[in-house]
C-alpha cells in the first residue's frame, strides 16, 4: 500500500486530455511537501516530467502540466500522443519518514 | 553529457550480498545528494536509500535497514550499495538516482540505467 495513491490505470484517445491523480494526507502533501512527476516507458528508467509541483525539465512538451490542491495533485496531458503511452509515478515527502515516497504509478493507455 | 551508469547486479541467493556500483560523468558528484532507487517486477517505485554529498549523513527505508549500506568515493564519482542478509522481496532493478537538492529531499532529475538484482535459490 502506497503513500500516496494513484488510480492503477487511465486511457485516452489520440489528441484528447487526460489527468492522473495523486491523493496523500496532511502529512504529505497536505503539509505543503512538492510533488514530482516521473515517465516510465516501456523497458526504460523513470525520468523527471513535472518537479516542484509544476515545473518542466528542458525538453519536456508543454502538453504536460502538473498541479495540487489540498492533498491531491494532479498531471494533466493534453492533445495525447501514442508516444505518451507509459507509466507515471507521483513523489513526495511525508513528515513520518525520513525519504521520499512514491505513488503506486498509473498505466497511461492510449487507445 | 550527464550520465550515471549502474553494475553489479546479478543472482544471489537467499541470505547472500552483493555490492552494486554507480559511475557518475558529465557533472560534479561530490555537489549532490546521491540516491538508490528500487522497482520490484511488475511493481511500482521505492527509494532505498539517501546519501549527503560528503557522505556524513546517509538515511535508508525501513525494510534495508540493518542490511544495506550506502556510500560513496568522490574521488572516482561512484555511488555504492552494500546488500548484505538478501531477501526475495529485495529482487528488483536498483536505479542510481541524483538529488539535486542540497538537503537531500525533493526530486530525482538524473537516473541511470539500473541493474537487476535477483534473490533465488
Amino acid at each position: 500500500q502506497s503513500v500516496l495513491t494513484q488510480p492503477p490505470s487511465v486511457s485516452g484517445a489520440p489528441g484528447q486530455r487526460v489527468t492522473i491523480s495523486c491523493t496523500g494526507t496532511n502529512s504529505n502533501i497536505g503539509a505543503g511537501y512538492d510533488v514530482h512527476w516521473y515517465q516510465q516507458l516501456p523497458g526504460s528508467a523513470p525520468k523527471l516530467l513535472i518537479y516542484l509541483n509544476s515545473n518542466r525539465p528542458s525538453g519536456v512538451p508543454d502538453r504536460f502540466s502538473g498541479s495540487t490542491s489540498g492533498t491531491s495533485a494532479s498531471l494533466a496531458i493534453t492533445g495525447l500522443q501514442a508516444e505518451d503511452e507509459a507509466d507515471y509515478y507521483c513523489q513526495s515527502y511525508d513528515s513520518g519518514l525520513t525519504l521520499g515516497v512514491f505513488g503506486g504509478g498509473t498505466k497511461l493507455t492510449v487507445l | 553529457e550527464v550520465q550515471l551508469v549502474e553494475s553489479g547486479g546479478g543472482l544471489v541467493q537467499p541470505g547472500g550480498s552483493l555490492r552494486l556500483s554507480c559511475v557518475a560523468s558529465g557533472f560534479t558528484f561530490r555537489s549532490f545528494y546521491m540516491s538508490w532507487v528500487r522497482q520490484s517486477p511488475g511493481k511500482g517505485l521505492e527509494w532505498v536509500a539517501n546519501i549527503k554529498q560528503d557522505g556524513s549523513e546517509k538515511y535508508y527505508v525501513d525494510s534495508v535497514k540493518g542490511r544495506f549500506t550506502i556510500s560513496r568515493d568522490n574521488a572516482k564519482n561512484s555511488l555504492y550499495l552494500e546488500m548484505n542478509s538478501l531477501r526475495a522481496e529485495d529482487t528488483a532493478v536498483y536505479y542510481c538516482a541524483r538529488v539535486p537538492s542540497p538537503f537531500g529531499v525533493g526530486y530525482m532529475d538524473v537516473w541511470g540505467r539500473g541493474t537487476t538484482v535477483t534473490v533465488s535459490s
